[in-house]
C-alpha cells in the first residue's frame, strides 16, 4: 500500500495566517492526490483534486500544488471557518490510503 | 440535491453481525462505483471497500478482507456493508462516499453524514 505522511500533525495559527501543510507518499502518485477538510461532528469535505484542482464552491484561499511524492496544501489567508483537520488521500492505486491528518486550531 | 444517507449502525456484538445502507439521491446512482470510508473515534479515515457501478467487482482493505461484503442494489440506490465477525477495532463511524467522476481511480465528492458503529 502507498502510505502517506502529513506534516504537522497540528498548527497553531491566526485569522490572516498564510498555512501551508505537507504531503509525503511513498510511491510517485502521477497526480491522483486529494485534500479534504473536516470540521468536528461532520463528515470529510473535498477541496482539491487532481494535486492542484479546486473542487467547484471551496474558496479561492485554498490551493494545491507538488508532485510525484511531495505535495502541499495552502491557505493563503486563513479564516475562521478554516480551523478545522485537513487529510491529504492517494486514489492512485486500488487501496485508497489518507493521510493522518493535520489539526488546524486557534493560536 | 444530491445527497448520501447512511443507516443501520448501533452496537453490536465481537462475532455478529451488522448490514449498513447508504441511500443515494439526487444523481444516477448506477453511473458511480461507490466506496465505504470509515472513522474511529478521534482517529484518522480509513478507507474499507469499493464496488464497482454494476456491482461485478468489489475491493477491500486488508483489515476488513474476508469479513466484510460490499454489495448495491441498483433498483433502489443503495449501497450496503455486511459486517460479518466484526471485532473491537472495527469500531468507527461508517461513511458512504461517490467518487467525483464515474470512473474508478477519483477523489470522493460526496459523502454521508455517517452512521456509528459500536463493536462491544
Amino acid at each position: 500500500d502507498i502510505q502517506m505522511t502529513q506534516s504537522p500533525s497540528t498548527l497553531s495559527a491566526s485569522v490572516g495566517d498564510r498555512v501551508t501543510i505537507t504531503c509525503r507518499a511513498s510511491q510517485s502518485l502521477s497526480g491522483s492526490l486529494a485534500w479534504y477538510q473536516q470540521r468536528p461532528g461532520k463528515a470529510p469535505n473535498l477541496l482539491i483534486y487532481k494535486v492542484s484542482i479546486l473542487e467547484s464552491g471551496v474558496p479561492s484561499r485554498f490551493s494545491g500544488s507538488g508532485s510525484g511524492t511531495e505535495f502541499t496544501l495552502t491557505i493563503s489567508s486563513l479564516q475562521p471557518d478554516d480551523f478545522a483537520t485537513y487529510y491529504c488521500q492517494q486514489y492512485k492505486t486500488y487501496s485508497w490510503t489518507f493521510g493522518q491528518g493535520t489539526r488546524v486550531e486557534i493560536k | 440535491q444530491v445527497q448520501l444517507v447512511e443507516s443501520g449502525g448501533g452496537v453490536v456484538q465481537p462475532g455478529r453481525s451488522l448490514r449498513l445502507s447508504c441511500v443515494a439521491s439526487g444523481f444516477t446512482f448506477s453511473s458511480y462505483p461507490m466506496h465505504w470510508v470509515r472513522q474511529s473515534p478521534g482517529k484518522g479515515l480509513e478507507w474499507v471497500a469499493i464496488v464497482s457501478y454494476d456491482g461485478s467487482n468489489k475491493y477491500y482493505a486488508d483489515s476488513v478482507k474476508g469479513r466484510f461484503t460490499i454489495s448495491r442494489d441498483n433498483s433502489m440506490d443503495t449501497l450496503y456493508l455486511q459486517m460479518s465477525s466484526p471485532r473491537p477495532d472495527d469500531t468507527a463511524i461508517y461513511y458512504c462516499a461517490r467518487i467525483r467522476a464515474p470512473t474508478t481511480g477519483d477523489a470522493f465528492d460526496i459523502w454521508g453524514r455517517g452512521t456509528m458503529v459500536t463493536v462491544s
